[in-house]
């Protein structure tokens, strides 16, 4: 089973529009991190939430990690043709953070002009 | 400033032969990660190494597999020899192990472009 369960799996969304993308795991999260794919590219880093209750934005991007830190949504407000990609969360499981992650399967995020 | 740089960026090759996939992490990061990206699967963790030294590798699929960090700027991924069941994208990811309030160290992991890896 995965441990790490983003929702929705795609999301087609019409630019100017809000979406949000969904990461939760059945465990607590020690550190979570939101990643962004562009097809073909690398994993670019967006955000790091470590503590219960913490939200973080740039630009027009704001994480959240909730107080139980098992789950944390990425909001995105006024899409533009520039977020679209795949958005993948990824986890520290272990206490210490010093391991590698575990990620999520990723969100296909399609902005429709 | 270079980031992590993985060669080469395609690589096509026969069952059966010997691969040898190539990182460089960021300087001064004293962490390295191997990670491997399949459609069924997503990114799954295969390998890391804290300070040169290979910390967990129960992520390897198999002995075909084999991992090295022989100096702090470089590291290799082999397969040998290769199956067609291993064409994915593996990515090579570093970062700088730092702690902030004990038990929560920071792990922010940069990735270099990726490998495209066919077996044939």
């Amino acid at each position: 089973s995965q441990e790490l369960e983003q929702s929705p799996q795609s999301l087609i969304v019409q630019e100017g529009k809000n979406l949000t993308i969904n990461c939760t795991s059945s465990k607590t999260l020690y550190g979570l991190y939101w990643y962004k794919q562009k097809y073909g590219e690398g994993l670019i880093f967006l955000m790091m939430l470590q503590k219960g209750g913490e939200e973080k934005s740039h630009e027009k991007i704001t994480a959240k990690l909730d107080e139980k830190k098992q789950q944390s949504s990425l909001h995105i407000t006024a899409s533009q043709p520039s977020h679209a990609g795949i958005y993948l969360c990824g986890a520290d499981m272990m206490r210490g953070g010093a391991d590698g992650l575990t990620f999520g399967k990723g969100t296909h995020l399609i902005i429709q002009p | 400033d270079a980031g992590v740089i993985q060669s080469p960026r395609h690589e096509v090759t026969e069952m059966g032969q010997e691969v040898t996939l190539r990182c460089k992490p960021i300087s001064g990061h004293n962490s390295l990660f191997w990670y491997r990206q399949t459609m069924m699967r997503g990114l799954e963790l295969l390998i890391y190494f804290n300070n040169n030294v290979p910390i967990d590798d129960s992520g390897m699929p198999e002995d075909r597999f084999s991992a090295k960090m022989p100096n702090a700027s470089f590291s290799t991924l082999k397969i040998q020899p290769s199956e067609p069941r291993d064409s994915a994208v593996y990515f090579c990811a570093s970062s700088l192990q730092s702690s902030g309030r004990p038990g929560l160290a920071k792990n922010i992991q940069y990735f270099g472009a990726g490998t495209r890896l066919s077996v044939l």
